[in-house]
């Protein structure tokens, strides 16, 4: 069973573009989640999806950030005009169960 | 609102030493506590999960133990080894099963 997948691994984007960072997760699962790491702070819930709805927002940005699960493919993050302020790492992670929840490597997001 | 916190930050132990751990968090309300390994500019690696109906949970070398009355969890790693060397999270399950609220971490060095 491969692990959850993550990419680009590396993503690096203009003040202004859009950044969209995939994950997908592990077979059998149907929650994901997706956390932020910004240099020197520590890992921070963003939003927690299932299949085609979101049910835990409440760590989103209100403006610029929106995700989304859809019933085929992966799940999407998605930053519109992006800043120099999220340049982060960002994890997904999925879950069978909502109980254990497995890690992807991480997208590191570089905004120059 | 759940906080983690994690003492010390950081830790240097010579190899072959045991050592302990400490993960604290604000909210007994817990759901489970997940324990990860996450090495330099790398993703999280699952450590141990304790459900909140457990004390303690034990993989090789490592145990972990919860205790929801007083706020506390340890992990206890024993005979380390340089290959121990890495960041370790402490992160609380949140109630509703939605988020993991993640501590800063301890980053452990481990000398030959």
């Amino acid at each position: 069973n491969a692990g959850v997948m993550q990419n680009p691994r590396h993503l690096v984007r203009r003040r202004g573009q859009e950044a969209r960072l995939r994950c997908s997760p592990m077979k059998g699962h149907s929650h994901v989640y997706w956390y932020r790491q910004l240099p020197e702070e520590g890992l921070k819930f963003m939003v927690y999806l299932q299949k085609e709805n979101i049910i835990d927002e409440s760590g989103m940005p209100k403006e610029r950030f929106s995700a989304e699960f859809p019933k085929e493919g992966p799940s999407i993050l998605r930053i519109q005009q992006v800043v120099r302020g999220d340049s982060a790492a960002y994890f997904c992670a999925s879950s069978p169960d909502r109980h254990e929840q497995y890690f992807g490597p991480g997208t590191r997001l570089t905004v120059t | 609102k759940q906080e983690v916190t994690q003492i010390p930050a950081a830790l240097s132990v010579p190899e072959g030493e045991n050592l302990v751990l400490n993960c604290s968090f604000t909210d007994s309300a817990i759901y489970n506590l997940q324990w990860f390994r996450q090495d330099p500019g790398k993703g999280l690696t699952s450590l141990l999960l304790i459900q909140s109906s457990q004390r303690e949970q034990t993989s090789g070398r490592l145990n972990a133990s919860l205790d929801k009355s007083s706020g506390r969890s340890t992990l206890y790693i024993a005979a380390s080894q340089p290959g121990d060397s890495a960041t370790y999270l402490c992160a609380a399950i949140n109630q509703a099963g939605t988020a993991l609220i993640f501590g800063k971490g301890t980053t452990l060095s481990v000398s030959s």
